[in-house]
Order: C-alpha cells, then sequence, then structure tokens
C-alpha cells in the first residue's frame, strides 16, 4: 500500500514562513491534498490538486508538488495558523485515499 | 452547499458492533464518493473506506474484514458498520464526501467521537 511520510513537527516564528513537507514514492506523478485541522475541529481542505486553492483559503497558502516530495508552503505565518495538517493522495492503482501521518505547526 | 450530518451512539460495548450515519443535504448524493475516516484520539487521520452513491465500495484492508458501507439513496444518508470493536477503535469518526473525479474530500461531517467501554 502506498505510504505518505510527515515530519512530525514544524515551528516557526509569526511573519515568516513555514514549509510542511508530505514524502512519497514518486509522488510528483500523483495529485497531493492538503488539510488544515484545529483541535476539536474536523478538516478543512486548503490546497487541493497540488496547488489549487479552495475559495475562502488566504494567497498566503500555496504547495508544490515534484519527485517524491509534496511541499505545503504557508507565508508570513499568523498565530491563527497553528494547527495540524495533513497530506493525502488518491493510490490509483489501489483506488484508495491515504493519508500522511500530520504535522503539528507551531507558531512560536 | 453540501452538509453532511451525523448520527448514532457514542458509546459502543467491546466486541459488538459500531454503526454510524451520515445525512447529505444541500446538494445531490450522486456523482459522489463518500468515505468514512477516523482519528483515534492523538492521532492521525485514517480512511476506512468509500461507498459510491450506485452501491460500489471500497475499504481500506487494515479494517476489510469488519467493515460495511452501505447507501440509501432515497434518505441521501450512507452508514459504516464496524463489527467486533475493540478499545482501538475509539476514534472520532468522520464522513466525507468528494466529488467524482476530484479525490479530495471537500466535505465533512461533524465528527462522533465513539468510546468502547463496557
Amino acid at each position: 500500500s502506498y505510504v505518505l511520510t510527515q515530519p512530525p513537527s514544524v515551528s516557526v516564528a509569526p511573519g515568516k514562513t513555514a514549509r510542511i513537507t508530505c514524502w512519497g514514492n514518486t509522488i510528483g506523478s500523483k495529485s497531493v491534498h492538503w488539510y488544515q485541522q484545529k483541535p476539536g475541529q474536523a478538516p478543512v481542505l486548503v490546497i487541493y490538486h497540488d496547488r489549487g486553492r479552495p475559495s475562502g483559503i488566504p494567497e498566503r497558502f500555496s504547495g508544490s508538488n515534484s519527485g517524491s516530495t509534496a511541499t505545503l508552503t504557508i507565508s508570513r505565518v499568523e498565530a491563527g495558523d497553528e494547527a495540524d495538517y495533513y497530506c493525502q493522495v488518491w493510490d490509483s492503482g489501489s483506488d484508495h485515499r491515504v493519508f500522511g501521518g500530520g504535522t503539528k505547526l507551531t507558531v512560536l | 452547499q453540501v452538509q453532511l450530518q451525523q448520527s448514532g451512539p457514542g458509546l459502543v460495548k467491546p466486541s459488538e458492533t459500531l454503526s454510524l450515519t451520515c445525512t447529505v443535504s444541500g446538494g445531490p448524493i450522486s456523482d459522489h464518493y463518500w468515505s468514512w475516516i477516523r482519528q483515534p484520539p492523538g492521532k492521525g487521520l485514517e480512511w476506512i473506506g468509500y461507498i459510491y452513491y450506485t452501491g460500489s465500495t471500497n475499504y481500506n484492508p487494515s479494517l476489510k474484514s469488519r467493515v460495511t458501507i452501505s447507501v440509501d439513496t432515497s434518505k441521501k444518508q450512507f452508514s459504516l458498520k464496524l463489527s467486533s470493536v475493540t478499545a482501538a477503535d475509539a476514534a472520532v469518526y468522520y464522513c466525507a464526501g468528494e466529488r467524482e473525479g476530484s479525490s479530495y474530500f471537500d466535505y465533512w461531517g461533524q465528527g462522533t467521537l465513539v468510546t468502547v467501554s463496557s
């Protein structure tokens, strides 16, 4: 089965740029989606298809995907961005949906 | 805007069957894949499986032997049954929807915390 690996935690100072990575075998050939989850809440889609941004998501959120790494970039980080972030792909071979283990973003 | 409303008990006894239902409103149940996803306390998201509105299903191999997902299009509902539960099945369970061809979840239920205890 397809595996996605994320760092458990990332820390960043307010106003700086946070980069959260998601590793997977030839992930660059797949579409990667990213979700933000705050405590006690359901996940919210922040990036779809590698770099698409749903309505209502700030332009500070962006994504990229190449080779074996997909990256969620959050520019000008704010205290309100502190949350868990999950990457997700569709594994076409099995038709399964797969999540990464999640990354806790801490705003210092 | 599609909304998902979950219902079902938050307490299940060990060895019994967990049952949850998700009701779709504000949009069609057709042309969507409807999934169940769970999150044990303090842990990450785990995809359980999906049902297409036609009734076709696909399950996570780790749970496949115990999982059944069904759909009732007339009621715009889909349901999860997980049999022979143990403490390891305690989690927040979410229903979620993806439009056909999108491969991402843009609709989520509110989540149901399921405790396994006698």
